[in-house]
Order: C-alpha cells, then structure tokens, then sequence
C-alpha cells in the first residue's frame, strides 16, 4: 500500500502562477523526494531532501520537510504550460531500500 | 547522468500469450532494479524488486508465477507476463538505482485483448 498522501489530487492554475503540492507520510524515512511524469511517460526525478534537511531549492523549485508533522511540499514558481504533468512524492525508508509512492498530483497549467 | 532504458514502449497481445519486457541500465551497473504498476490516473505501485543473480523479491498480492522476473546481469531485467489477460493490462515501469535518486525507464504500455 501507499504510504503517502497528497494533496491537491488535481490542481489546475494560469500560467505564471505558483503551484504548492503536498505530501504527507506515516513512518520515519532517510529522505524523500520528488518526481515528475508526463502522461504516458517513465517518472522524471526533481528533487531529494534528506531527513536531516528542511528546505531545497532547485531552479524554480522549492521543497520543505517537516519530519515532526511527516509531511513535505513542492512549490513550483512562476509555473508554466510546460510543467503541466503529474507529481508524486517518494519516501525512502528507514526500514527498507524501496520507495513509496504517493498518490500523485495531476498539475494543469493553463497558458 | 544514468539512463534507464525499457522496452518495448507498448505492447499489444492476445488473451493466453506471454509478454516479456526488458529494462536495461545504459551506463551504471543495478544490482537492484524495481518493477511497478501503474494504472490510469494512479500512483506506482511497487510489483517486485529484481536483485542480480537471485531471486526477485515480490510484494504481498503479485503472483510471482504469473510475473517473473530475471535479473541474469547488473545492467538487465526482464519481466515476462505469462497467460496474460485483460486484466494484466496496465503501464509498466521499471527503475534502478544508482546511489540515490531511481532512474526510471519510459514504461511500457501493454494492452491485453
């Protein structure tokens, strides 16, 4: 099963405006991370912050990690049509060496 | 950076027959590589982890008769659906690891009629 959660299940903005995804998990984890697909297509990885980390940024990304609440977010910045795509989180934990997926957000960015 | 390669990128096939799928890591060495399940609108769902030179791992609820795996290489695995049916229809991915993060392939879309 799953163990992450994310919300907005779909998430529909204009164009240059910013997107917030979030994500949230139930056991202890080494990092977690974040990944792209655009429909039809293999997972694109974005981003990986640590457990010992609590904000990333990459280019027009930016990620948080709140370990006491078990939860993360994406915020994508000055969105564009182009960043139109799923997005899922990934916790690698603790206890394994596998990912867990979340539910997935679906971001439409409308030009 | 590391390229995860997958083939074929959709298959389709009759009810009965048996599909193999094959993922290859082009320029690292994956002495673990993942199998997922994706269905429309859905998250990955983990089907089994291959480890070179042994016995794949499965997931509680994946058959390993009808899902088998081989990981005869550090640089290929290949999952066959075997009888395949209607059901087993569904996009397939695999990934491997190179350090941190997975690099997927692009899937492979196979349609069971």
């Amino acid at each position: 099963s799953q163990q992450g959660e994310e919300d907005p299940q779909a998430l529909s903005i204009q164009e240059g405006e910013n997107a917030t995804m979030n994500c949230s998990y139930k056991t202890s984890i080494n990092n977690l991370q974040w990944y792209r697909q655009n429909s039809g297509r293999g997972l694109v990885h974005l981003i990986l912050i640590r457990s010992n980390e609590r904000e990333k940024h990459s280019g027009r990304l930016r990620v948080t990690l709140d370990t006491s609440k078990k939860s993360s977010s994406l915020l994508i910045t000055a969105s564009r049509a182009a960043d139109t795509a799923s997005y899922f989180c990934a916790t690698d934990e603790t206890s394994g060496s596998r990912l867990t997926f979340g539910e997935g957000t679906q971001l439409t960015v409308n030009p | 950076g590391a390229v995860v390669s997958q083939h074929p990128s959709w298959v389709i096939c009759k009810s009965g027959t048996s599909v193999k799928i094959e993922c290859r890591s082009l320029d690292f060495q994956a002495t673990t590589m993942f199998w997922y399940r994706q269905f429309p609108k859905q998250s990955l769902m983990l089907m089994a982890t291959s480890n070179e030179g042994s016995k794949a791992t499965y997931e509680q609820g994946v058959e390993k008769d009808k899902f088998l795996i081989n990981h005869a290489s550090l640089t290929l695995s290949t999952l066959t659906v075997t009888s395949a049916h209607p059901e087993d229809s569904s996009f397939y991915i695999c990934s491997a690891r190179d350090n941190s993060p997975l690099h997927f392939g692009n899937g492979t879309r196979l349609t069971v009629t």
